[in-house]
């Protein structure tokens, strides 16, 4: 499979707990995207990569949030003393840096926080 | 404003009908525009992007009109399969490159028999 990949797909924690999901984008794609979903809601953008270059990170992001893309291949999405609030479908996407270039998600890790 | 608004939706329209969505933008430095669809559960998938001088695809066609900061898209015939959540993407302008895929809330569509 030569798609995005998302691992897990499912995690249920905790408040409180932190949690930590992984992402592999298609390997010749230069550029990595994480969102967040929630019901009813269009993806929401968090933070982009381009190749290990943490680009922009929403200013509605909390502190408690965090991504790496260490080598430029894979990323991790870090949430910290998770809430509540935080239970969405987290989705990440990639692209390359052609303009107008399409971004391909995976399946996202549905995280719920009881 | 939003950076990316929709129609609220949900659009009910029956087999056969044409349906318009719209949207607009408020960055008048976004490079890139795109509809993507969102089928109950799944991740996002590009439908078409979308160009200055408008583009067709089928019974698909959207338009841009970047003095008004507008996108539109148009289904034709539609279909029972095209019964989806309907996305609106403009892209950020990061240091005169595309930057980020801003996403519009989304527009519901269900097509009945």
């Amino acid at each position: 499979d030569t798609g995005v990949s998302q691992d897990p797909r499912h995690k249920i924690t905790k408040r409180g707990q932190n949690v930590t999901f992984r992402c592999d984008p298609i390997s010749e794609h230069n550029r990595l995207y994480w969102y967040r979903q929630t019901l009813g809601q269009g993806p929401e953008f968090l933070t982009y990569f381009q190749n290990e270059a943490q680009l922009e990170k929403s200013r509605l992001l909390s502190d408690r949030f965090s991504a790496e893309r260490p080598k430029g291949s894979f990323s991790t999405l870090e949430i910290q003393r998770t809430e509540q609030g935080d239970s969405a479908m987290y989705l990440c996407a990639s692209s390359s840096m052609t303009v107008n270039t399409e971004a391909f998600f995976g399946q996202g890790t549905r995280l719920t926080v009881v | 404003r939003k950076e990316v608004e929709q129609d609220p939706g949900p659009f009910n329209v029956p087999e056969g009908a044409t349906v318009a969505f719209n949207c607009t933008y408020s960055n008048s430095a976004s490079q890139s525009f795109f509809w993507y669809r969102q089928d109950c559960r799944k991740e996002p998938k590009l439908l078409m992007s979308v160009y200055s001088s408008g583009n067709e695809d089928g019974r698909f066609t959207a338009q841009l009109n970047r003095a008004s900061q507008y996108i539109s898209l148009l289904i034709r015939d539609s279909k029972l399969s095209d019964s989806a959540t309907y996305l609106c993407v403009v892209t950020g302008n990061y240091g005169g490159s595309q930057g980020n895929l801003i996403f519009g809330k989304g527009t519901k569509l269900s097509v009945k028999p």
